[in-house]
């Protein structure tokens, strides 16, 4: 099974500031990583595919990067709504797996 | 619009069963695979099961497997999770999601709102 790790389990920021999330997989998964938001009591929202793709209607703010077993996420200017968590997931295997996830809080 | 409703959600005794359901609607159903996720409350999100377009390929996380059963009837637009030998660890919310190919990646672009299953005595 491929096990995901992302970094940092939570973090405090502020509106404006320039935000980093890694994601780190057990092995190698090419660019078979995506990346989700979920704000409180609701969905997960598909942020980023195939490490780097924006999904449409997702504002250019968010952008990813990496392939192997290192990659990103990063939240250039914090808006409001950004505070949530963040999830990045492999498609690499059919058996598909989470990260822990990343909270974002308010500093 | 996409738009992916579950239902089949409540309470069940620990070693009872139940079936969720999930109806799609917006899309071909049956030119996409589709994943049962759940998601404890409080916790992290859990990948529970798969299925390919057709039904041939199925796929399930080791803490489901011999105890949940996915399925789908294309005729219907819809998607099952037979849940047997139910556990309270098994509670959670569970999110019927469509997996999308994307650049050749697969990802999962559109999400249900999900439905409660709690297990207590």
């Amino acid at each position: 099974d491929i096990q995901l790790t992302q970094s940092p389990s939570s973090l405090s920021a502020s509106v404006g500031d320039r935000v980093t999330i890694t994601c780190r997989a057990s092995q190698s998964i090419s660019t078979y990583l995506n990346w989700y938001q979920q704000r409180p009591g609701k969905a997960p929202k598909l942020l980023i595919y195939a490490a780097s793709a924006l999904q449409s209607g997702v504002p250019s703010r968010f952008s990813g990067s990496g392939s192997g077993t290192d990659f990103t996420l990063t939240i250039s200017a914090l808006q409001p709504e950004d505070f949530a968590t963040y999830y990045c997931q492999q498609s690499y295997r059919f058996f598909r797996s989470f990260g822990q996830g990343t909270k974002v809080e308010v500093k | 619009e996409v738009q992916l409703v579950e239902s089949g959600g409540g309470l069940v005794r620990p070693g009872g069963s139940v079936r969720l359901s999930c109806v799609a609607s917006g899309f071909t159903f049956d030119e996409f695979g589709m994943i049962w996720v759940r998601q404890a409350p409080g916790k992290g999100l859990e990948w529970v099961s798969g299925i390919s377009w057709n039904g041939a390929t199925t796929a399930y996380a080791d803490s489901v497997k011999g105890r949940f059963v996915i399925s789908r009837d294309n005729s219907k637009n819809s998607l099952y999770l037979e849940m047997n030998s139910l556990r309270a660890e098994d509670t959670a919310f569970y999110y019927c999601v469509r997996d999308k190919i994307g650049l050749g990646i697969p990802n999962f672009d559109s999400w249900g709102q999900g439905t409660l299953v709690t297990v207590s005595s």
